[in-house]
């Protein structure tokens, strides 16, 4: 069985610059979650989807980031501008169906970002 | 309200020792507690998870964790450390009775271990 893909693994910006993270979850996964981890800290859950819906985005930096899954599948997370304090490890999970109760979350590699 | 403390943020342990890293968590509800772990360039794996069955629970490459409830810890052992078990660990707490499973990591345990 696959698992969870992500693209780029490494980014390298220019504060205020843009920059996109992909993630393809783990075939019929339908919950999506994007971590961010600093560096010496454990991840911290950025937004967590229910196939195509949003269900917790409480600690999204929502003036510059953004996140999308629009057919419920792969996801995209974004961040305009960039901030210094924005570098760190993207990670992407997924599980199978939170709402039968079952969580646990299965972890891509992650990408790696770092802001100039 | 949910959260975890790892006591320990370095632990050093010879090849072949015991390795025991420290966990605990606060929790408004039942929990359900798992322990990751984090290779160098790899992604979060998962170790073990306690949900609500037997307190003493077996993971994987010989790792197991105790649930206390009255001490509120859930610490990480294994009888023989080996190279390969050189990573971080991560303690998690997942309140159950949050439909929606919301995990809150700890900061983590880096695991150094000399020949």
């Amino acid at each position: 069985e696959a698992g969870v893909a992500q693209s780029p693994r490494y980014k390298i910006i220019e504060k205020r610059q843009s920059v996109a993270f992909w993630c393809n979850p783990i075939s019929g996964h339908a919950t999506l979650y994007w971590y961010q981890q600093i560096l010496g800290q454990g991840p911290k859950l950025l937004i967590q989807f229910q196939n195509n819906g949003v269900v917790d985005d409480s600690q999204l930096p929502k003036d510059r980031f953004s996140a999308e899954r629009l057919k419920g599948v792969d996801s995209t997370l974004k961040i305009q501008p960039a901030k210094l304090e924005d570098s760190a490890v993207y990670l992407c999970a997924s599980s199978l169906d939170l709402q039968r109760g079952y969580n646990e979350q299965f972890f891509g590699p992650g990408t790696r970002l770092t802001v100039l | 309200a949910q959260s975890v403390t790892q006591l320990d943020s370095h632990v050093s342990v010879s090849e072949g020792t015991p390795v025991l890293l420290r966990c605990n968590y606060s929790s408004s509800y039942s929990p359900s507690l798992f322990w990751y772990v984090q290779h160098p360039n790899k992604g979060l794996q998962l170790l073990l998870k306690y949900t609500s069955a037997a307190t003493l629970v077996k993971g994987i490459n010989g790792f197991e964790a105790e649930f206390k409830k009255s001490e509120t810890s859930f610490h990480l052992t294994k009888p023989s450390a080996h190279m390969s078990d050189a990573a971080e660990y991560f303690c998690v707490v997942s309140d159950r009775k949050d439909s929606w499973g919301k995990l809150q990591f700890g900061a983590g345990t880096q695991v150094v271990v000399t020949p």
